[in-house]
């Protein structure tokens, strides 16, 4: 079974810096998705990016960039000039490609992000 | 707007008072599913749809129902709610079909069981 760990329970910022979230994943399987989910105090899951493990270029949504490391099975969130708004929840989700059946996301614990202003 | 929607948001009950949490969606998808989250625990899979009549076990299923009878439904039922079941649940859906799609979340649903 496929496994994520976030071993950063909270993180901050300052307003307009850079931040970096870690993953790590632990897989078998050679083709799937990675995510990276943001939960606000509204408490909606929203997805902020997303990698497919086939592609070697990072995936960059605007501010949020992705290091993907397949070999080491490590796969970041970076945010670029934080703001107030980002402050949440990041979750990072695993999803196998190959299973025609089960869309299951396999989450990590979460890193909850602050942002000081 | 597509959305996927749930009710009720909020639900405070007792031990062993059978409820049913709603899930609905417009988007015409084939895939639906049901998630609980814990501190520190994330968030877990509980029973997915594939189709309707089509419903599987997740991996927390114990003393949770579910049912598909129409596409745009996926009800969450709990015949006898215990305090473990106390939790922040999720449904979530996607056209389904293998390849990659999006899923969607519902707003999430805070259950605590007395």
């Amino acid at each position: 079974a496929q496994t994520v760990t976030q071993s950063q329970p909270e993180m901050s910022v300052q307003e307009a810096e850079t931040v970096t979230l870690s993953c790590t994943y632990d897989t078998s399987e050679s083709d799937y998705y990675l995510f990276w989910y943001k939960q606000p105090p509204s408490r909606q899951m929203i997805l902020v990016i997303r990698q497919e493990a086939y592609k070697q270029q990072n995936a960059t949504e605007n501010r949020f960039s992705v290091n993907f490391q397949k070999a080491a099975k490590s796969f970041s969130l970076k945010i670029s000039d934080s703001q107030l708004g980002d402050a949440a929840m990041y979750f990072c989700a695993y999803r196998s490609r190959g299973n025609f059946g089960n869309e299951k996301l396999t989450f990590g614990t979460g890193t909850r992000l602050t942002i000081i202003p | 707007e597509a959305q996927v929607t749930q009710n009720p948001r909020y639900l405070i009950t007792v031990t062993g008072k059978k409820l049913t949490v709603t899930c609905s969606q417009n988007m015409n998808h084939e895939y639906m599913s049901w998630y609980r989250q814990d501190p520190g625990l994330g968030l877990r899979q509980i029973y997915y749809s594939m189709n309707v009549e089509v419903t599987d076990k997740g991996d927390v299923p114990e003393g949770y129902k579910v049912s598909r009878k129409e596409k745009r439904n996926f009800p969450l039922i709990l015949e006898s709610p215990s305090p473990n079941q106390t939790s922040l649940y999720f449904c979530a859906s996607s056209f389904g079909l293998g390849a990659y799609n999006e899923q969607f979340f519902g707003p999430g649903t805070r259950l605590t069981v007395l």
